[in-house]
């Protein structure tokens, strides 16, 4: 069965400070990988998306991704953090079923963000 | 980035009545999903489906049930609410290929 662990459940930083938050899956096959971003009382907007191909993909709102393969990490980075970046960060990997793919989701990270 | 509506968002509701979700998409998507939420919780797949008149149960049994006649019309139903089901309900949709999961605003539900 596939599993996502994000190790931090809560990460605080300053205004223009860098982030790495981490993300660690499990799942025997080429995984699909994702981060979602969710802030107080909305649904999840997708940041970025791997499936093959450049291991570092960017994302929307300056984020990008790497994808490690021998450490089976897909961390979320930004150089430089916004205030309105504060949120919840959700790890996700997906696995194609016949046609279609369904999500396995870790327990999120909360982003804080110090002015 | 799909068009993804659920109403209604926020919902405080009696324990014994029945409610339903709904959620609609845009977009022409085949697939539709319902994940649920716990505050401060990863997400639940509960239901799929991967076209008219296709829905599955998801990786957490959930006592909801789903329909899907249209395309773009997704409803989830509880026929008799209790507090164990206060949660945040997600609607999800992806094209053909599902490599992509767009999602909905979310339905937050309290039952008392």
């Amino acid at each position: 069965a596939q599993s996502v662990t994000q190790p931090d459940i809560h990460i605080t930083v300053s205004e223009g400070a860098s982030l790495e938050l981490r993300c660690n899956y499990s799942y025997g096959a080429t995984p699909y990988l994702f981060w979602y971003v969710q802030s107080p009382g909305q649904g999840l907007q997708l940041l970025l998306k791997y499936f093959s191909g450049d291991t570092l993909v960017q994302g929307i709102k300056g984020f990008e991704a790497e994808f490690k393969r021998s450490q089976s990490s897909f961390n979320l980075r930004k150089p430089s953090v916004h205030w309105s970046d504060a949120a919840e960060y959700f790890c996700a990997v997906g696995r194609n079923t016949g046609g279609g793919n369904k999500l396995t989701f870790g327990t999120g990270t909360q982003l804080k963000v110090e002015l | 980035e799909a068009d993804i509506y659920q109403t209604p968002r926020y919902l405080v509701i009696g324990t014994g009545k029945k409610i339903t979700l709904e959620c609609s998409q845009t977009m022409g998507h085949d697939k539709m999903y319902w994940y649920q939420q716990d505050p401060g919780m990863e997400l639940h797949l509960i239901h799929y489906s991967y076209g008219v008149n296709s829905t599955e149960k998801g990786d957490l049994s959930s006592e909801s049930t789903v329909s899907r006649i249209r395309t773009e019309h997704f409803p989830l139903t509880l026929e008799s609410a209790r507090p164990s089901h206060t949660s945040q309900y997600l609607c999800a949709s992806s094209d053909r290929s599902g490599n992509t999961i767009y999602f909905g605003e979310g339905s937050w539900l309290t039952v008392v």
